[in-house]
């Protein structure tokens, strides 16, 4: 079956820095790959995703890249803020309706 | 996003008792439920898929008659651990799938269960 990988595990970067994040797939038949923030409590919000016939997604702040010959996909967030610390989960799946493999999460504190 | 309603939040039992969590997707019709588990500081794990009106399907370690997943209707999904004991404590998560739902998967709020 699938297997997402996630890292890194933990990231901190200074307001207003870079963040990325990255995660590596194991099946290729897999061809959608959604992103979530989850904080503390509380059930993971839809942040941003993309199909497999897409290189790139950008929404604001936020972008995703995904390089299906490689099998990884990247969560980019750019002048990041105070509130977008959060854990941040990357997800595969055949495709949309179908169940999701998550990755293992990343923590991400933004000092401000 | 899609409209999804979770209850209760939290909840805390004692061991033995059983406990039912509530979600309905509330702007659209969920043909498809998944059922997450979600342990402190860990990742999401699939427990069960079900499909309006069908039974539902467990992943391989989750027992079907402790987790009973009912979804009777497009609306509402109930997930009820029955006689919960400590190890079952966790956070429940629901994600409800149909296409009205732009055919992504928005999650529940969540439900804590502490099982004294």
């Amino acid at each position: 079956g699938e297997n997402v990988e996630q890292h890194p595990s933990t990231l901190s970067v200074q307001e207003g820095d870079s963040a990325v994040i990255k995660c590596t797939y194991s099946d290729s038949a897999s061809n959608y790959f959604p992103w979530y923030k989850q904080e503390l409590g509380k059930g993971p919000q839809l942040i941003i995703d993309i199909r497999s016939n897409v290189g790139e997604k950008k929404d604001q702040r936020i972008a995703v890249t995904l390089n299906k010959t490689a099998k990884h996909f990247s969560l980019h967030i750019t002048e990041t803020q105070p509130e977008d610390s959060a854990v941040y989960f990357c997800a595969a799946s055949l495709s949309y309706g179908n169940k999701l493999v998550f990755g293992a999460g990343t923590i991400l504190r933004v000092k401000s | 996003g899609a409209v999804v309603s979770q209850h209760p939040s939290w909840v805390i039992c004692k061991s033995g008792t059983s406990v039912k969590i509530e979600c309905r997707s509330l702007d659209f019709q969920a043909t498809t439920m998944f059922w997450y588990r979600q342990f402190p500081k860990q990742s999401l794990m699939l427990m069960a898929t079900s499909n309006e009106g069908s039974k539902a399907t467990y992943e391989q370690g989750v027992e079907k008659d402790k987790f009973l997943i009912n979804h009777a209707s497009l609306t509402l999904s109930t997930l009820t651990v029955t006689s919960a004991h400590p190890e079952d404590s966790s956070f429940y998560i629901c994600s409800p799938y149909g296409a009205g739902g732009g055919e992504k998967l928005f999650f529940g709020s969540g439900t804590q269960l502490s099982v004294l």
